[in-house]
Parts: C-alpha cells; sequence; structure tokens
C-alpha cells in the first residue's frame, strides 16, 4: 500500500514564527488531505489538496503530485496553532478500497508564547 | 447540528469484556468509517461502510465486528476485549463518490482501555 511520511515528527516554535510540515507519498495519489488534531483531541479537516496551492488564513498548502510531496505551511504561528498535524492520501474515491484515507504518523507542534 | 456523535467518551473494561461504541451522523452522509489512533501512530482504519447495511474491512480489522442497521448509526463490537486494543477510536462520515470540497467528517472520540 501506500506509505506516508511526515517531517518533522516534533516542532517547537516561539509565539509569531514560520514553519513549513513536509509529507511525502510513496505512490500516486488523487486524494490529500491536511488535518490538524487539536491538544484536546479533535480533529479538524484543514486542505484538501491533490494538487496545486490553496490558502486560508495564515495557513496554507501546496502539493506536487509528479514530485509526490505535500507541504503545509503554518505563518505567524500563535499558541493556538499547537496540536499535531496530519497528511492523509488515497489513490480512489470514497467508498472502494483504494478510496480509504491512508495516514501518516503527523508532526507534533507545540506553539511557545 | 451535532454532526458525528460518539458514545461514550470514556471507557475502561476488562480483559475479556464485549462493549459496543455508537457514532452517530446528522448529515445523512452514506459512508461510515471507524479508525483507532495508537501513540506517535496516525489514524488506521477498522472497517467502513458504504451504505445502510453494507460493511467491509479496513487495514487493521481483526477482533472488531461492526454494524450499520440504519443509516445514521454505526457501531463497533468489541466480542472480547484484549488490552491491544487499547486506543482512542475515531468514527468518521462523508458523501460518496469523489471527495473535492467533501471532507470526512470526525467526531470527537472514545478513549478505550482494556486492563
Amino acid at each position: 500500500g501506500i506509505q506516508v511520511e511526515q517531517s518533522p515528527p516534533d516542532l517547537i516554535l516561539q509565539e509569531g514564527a514560520n514553519s513549513t510540515l513536509r509529507c511525502n507519498f510513496s505512490d500516486s495519489v488523487n486524494n490529500l488531505q491536511w488535518f490538524h488534531q487539536n491538544p484536546w483531541g479533535q480533529l479538524i479537516n484543514l486542505f484538501y489538496i491533490p494538487s496545486g496551492t490553496k490558502q486560508n488564513g495564515r495557513l496554507s498548502a501546496t502539493t506536487v503530485a509528479t514530485e509526490r510531496y505535500s507541504l503545509l505551511y503554518i505563518s505567524s504561528s500563535q499558541t493556538t496553532d499547537s496540536g499535531v498535524y496530519f497528511c492523509a492520501v488515497s489513490r480512489g474515491n470514497y467508498g472502494g478500497s483504494q478510496g480509504n484515507l491512508i495516514f501518516g504518523k503527523g508532526t507534533k507542534l507545540s506553539v511557545k508564547p | 447540528n451535532a454532526g458525528v456523535t460518539q458514545t461514550p467518551k470514556f471507557r475502561v473494561l476488562k480483559t475479556g469484556q464485549s462493549m459496543t461504541l455508537l457514532c452517530a451522523q446528522d448529515m445523512n452522509h452514506e459512508y461510515m468509517y471507524w479508525y483507532r489512533q495508537d501513540p506517535g501512530m496516525g489514524l488506521r482504519l477498522i472497517h467502513y461502510s458504504v451504505g445502510e447495511g453494507t460493511t467491509a474491512k479496513g487495514e487493521v480489522p481483526d477482533g472488531y465486528n461492526v454494524s450499520r442497521l440504519k443509516k445514521q448509526n454505526f457501531l463497533l463490537g468489541l466480542e472480547s476485549a484484549a488490552p491491544s486494543q487499547t486506543s482512542v477510536y475515531f468514527c468518521a462520515s462523508s458523501y460518496p463518490g469523489t471527495h473535492s470540497n467533501q471532507p470526512q467528517h470526525f467526531g470527537d472520540g472514545t478513549r478505550l482501555s482494556i486492563l
């Protein structure tokens, strides 16, 4: 199956700093999503981005499908950005076995005040 | 709008006991999923369902059973709990077909400890 690797595994930032999180995947995909798991354990979908670039406020994401990686950018980080960021991919549509999301192990981000 | 609701939120079991986790969604989603999350790991798919009355195995189905008798509910059962099943369990739901702008919606999780 597809392998998903995220880096770095841990990241500590001072409030206001910028950061880049990386997701590498081992095969072609047609679905890539970024999630944020907050310190209370809730999972929030940030982006659906199988290719191209999207921006939402201080967060943006870029996926280069041909080179099998995606980047999540966090600018002017805030303490509320703390938590774990997951990348998840699949090769097919929801409902088929290839459409099931495969998650990376995540990047744990700690933003210090 | 409650979204995806999981009950219970916490549970402690003894080895060999059985229990059922309930997931309910009010978004009229066709597809529902059960995942487990272990420390330092991403989520792994246990079972999923593409509609009422249907279920299918995911990546780690052993030791679990599921049922989807009603469209809005997806039940995860542990017939004989084992310490290896200590985990946080997440339920999710989605629309069918393509996933563009249709993310999976997750519940808040159930923390299960097997002693």
